[in-house]
């Protein structure tokens, strides 16, 4: 059974563009979440989705959207890029919603931005 | 959602029993505590899970008192590829999402 797959996995940004980071849950699984992790800040929740609609969002600004397809794949977007947006953004997926069991996550993919 | 507490960091020799204690004064009635272990430049990954007394899987073990405002996270005999971050997270049925911690760095020494 696949894993959890983002793409891309390494990308570079310079500051004020804009990014989109793509996140293909296990089969079978309805639930994608997005983390962002900094050296600085640590692992910090961004959004959950289930069934294409967004569940829960972290206290990050509204530069930060996703969206979830109907098939269960999602897609994060930051807009308006800035330094401190450079981090590991890992996306997760379950397959129902709430936090209780297993979380899956994906290997990551590395923003730098300059 | 509750807060966790576990030390920073952690040194143990290859082939030692190793345990990690975390703190957790005001877990909520309905919380679980969630382990999850992290290498450098990828996603943490899920070790075990548990709401009371103990629990074993076939890479760990989770201690919780009956007060439920700690636990300890118990790794058998580690090995040098056990050297990684973990984290301690209570996480509530109703919620839905982790909140993840400083989490404690483990390094096992040859």
């Amino acid at each position: 059974k696949a894993g959890v797959t983002q793409t891309p996995r390494y990308l570079i940004k310079t500051r004020g563009q804009q990014v989109t980071l793509s996140c293909s849950p296990i089969s079978g699984h309805r639930s994608v979440s997005w983390y962002q992790q900094t050296p600085g800040q640590g692992l910090q929740f961004l959004f959950e989705y289930f069934s294409e609609t967004q569940r829960n969002k972290g206290n990050f600004p509204g530069r930060f959207s996703g969206r979830q397809f109907s098939n269960s794949r999602s897609e994060m977007n930051v807009s308006t890029l800035e330094l401190g947006d450079s981090a590991l953004y890992l996306c997760a997926s379950k397959p129902g919603q709430g936090a209780i069991g297993e979380l899956f996550f994906g290997e990551g993919s590395r923003l730098t931005v300059l | 959602l509750a807060k966790t507490t576990q030390p920073i960091s952690m040194d143990s020799y290859e082939g030692q029993e190793v345990n990690i204690t975390c703190s957790h004064n005001n877990i909520a009635t309905n919380d679980y505590i969630t382990w999850y272990q992290q290498f450098p430049s990828q996603g943490p990954r899920f070790i075990i899970q548990g709401y009371k007394t103990k629990v074993t899987n076939e890479v760990a073990s989770l201690f919780i008192p009956a007060d439920r405002k700690s636990s300890t996270l118990s790794l058998p005999r580690v090995s040098l590829s056990d050297t990684a971050v973990y984290y301690c997270l209570a996480t509530g049925a109703g919620s839905y999402q982790l909140t993840f911690g400083k989490g404690t760095k483990l390094s096992v020494i040859p």
